[in-house]
C-alpha cells in the first residue's frame, strides 16, 4: 500500500525557515516523479515543486531560489527546505507521488506569522 | 505553463442525480504515445486530495465505477452517474504533461 507521512510543519516568523519531510512507503521515492503542492486557505491547490527519478528538479515561479525539493534514497524520504518564508506561504502542504501519481500525505500545516 | 480551466467552479447536485465538470488546458495534453496526460482528483472536506481518474479516463484503485473520465487533447470531463453524499468535496483536475503541473481552480460539489 502506498503510504505517505508528512512532518515538519509549524509556526514560523516572516523570512524564517522550515524543512518538511515526507517519508514513503509501499514504492521507491527514487524510482518515482515525486512533487510538493500547496493549498493556502480560501485557495485551491497550487503545484510547488518536482524531483524525478533522474534527480532533476523544477520549481513554480512563487517558491524559486526559496524552497529547495530534496530526497534520502536510504531512508526512502522527500524533504523540502523553505526558506524566507512569507505569509502567503501558509498552507497545508501535500507531498505527492509514487504509481499512477496515486500518493499523497495528510498534509503538514505551515503557519507564516509575526 | 499550461492553464487549466475548469467548469463550473459550484456544483449543487440532487442525491441520486449525474453530475459532471469540465476542464479545459491552454494546451494540448495528448502524448505522442497516445495517452493523456491529464487526472482528476477529490480533496473532501479535511482530507487530503485522492485521485480518481489518470490519464484521462483510467480509474484509480478503489474508486467507485460512478465516476468515469473522459476527452482528449484539450477538453476533459468527468461524469458522476449518481452522486452519493460522500462525493461532496472539491474537484480538481491537473496536467501531468509538462514538469510542472497545474491544477484547475477546482470545483465545489455539494449537496442539495
Amino acid at each position: 500500500e502506498v503510504q505517505l507521512v508528512e512532518s515538519g510543519g509549524g509556526l514560523i516568523q516572516p523570512g524564517g525557515s522550515l524543512r518538511l519531510s515526507c517519508a514513503a512507503s509501499g514504492f521507491t521515492v527514487s524510482n518515482n516523479y515525486m512533487s510538493w503542492v500547496r493549498r493556502a486557505p480560501g485557495k485551491g491547490l497550487e503545484w510547488l515543486s518536482c524531483i524525478y527519478s533522474g534527480g532533476n528538479t523544477a520549481y513554480a515561479d512563487s517558491v524559486k531560489g526559496r524552497f529547495i525539493i530534496s530526497r534520502d534514497n536510504p531512508r526512502n524520504t522527500l524533504y523540502l527546505q523553505m526558506s524566507s518564508l512569507r505569509a502567503e506561504d501558509t498552507a497545508v502542504y501535500y507531498c505527492a507521488g509514487g504509481p499512477q501519481r496515486s500518493g499523497w500525505g495528510q498534509g503538514t500545516q505551515v503557519a507564516v506569522s509575526s | 505553463d499550461i492553464v487549466m480551466t475548469q467548469s463550473p467552479l459550484s456544483l449543487p447536485v440532487t442525491p441520486g442525480e449525474p453530475a459532471s465538470i469540465s476542464c479545459r488546458s491552454s494546451q494540448s495534453l495528448l502524448h505522442s504515445n497516445g495517452n493523456n496526460f491529464l487526472d482528476w482528483y477529490l480533496q473532501k472536506p479535511g482530507q487530503s486530495p485522492q485521485i480518481l481518474i489518470y490519464m484521462g479516463s483510467n480509474r484509480a484503485a478503489g474508486v467507485p465505477d460512478r465516476f468515469s473520465g473522459s476527452g482528449s487533447g484539450t477538453y476533459f470531463t468527468l461524469r458522476i452517474s449518481r452522486v452519493e453524499a460522500e462525493d461532496v468535496g472539491v474537484y480538481y483536475c491537473m496536467q501531468a504533461l509538462q514538469t510542472r503541473y497545474t491544477f484547475g481552480q477546482g470545483t465545489k460539489l455539494e449537496i442539495k
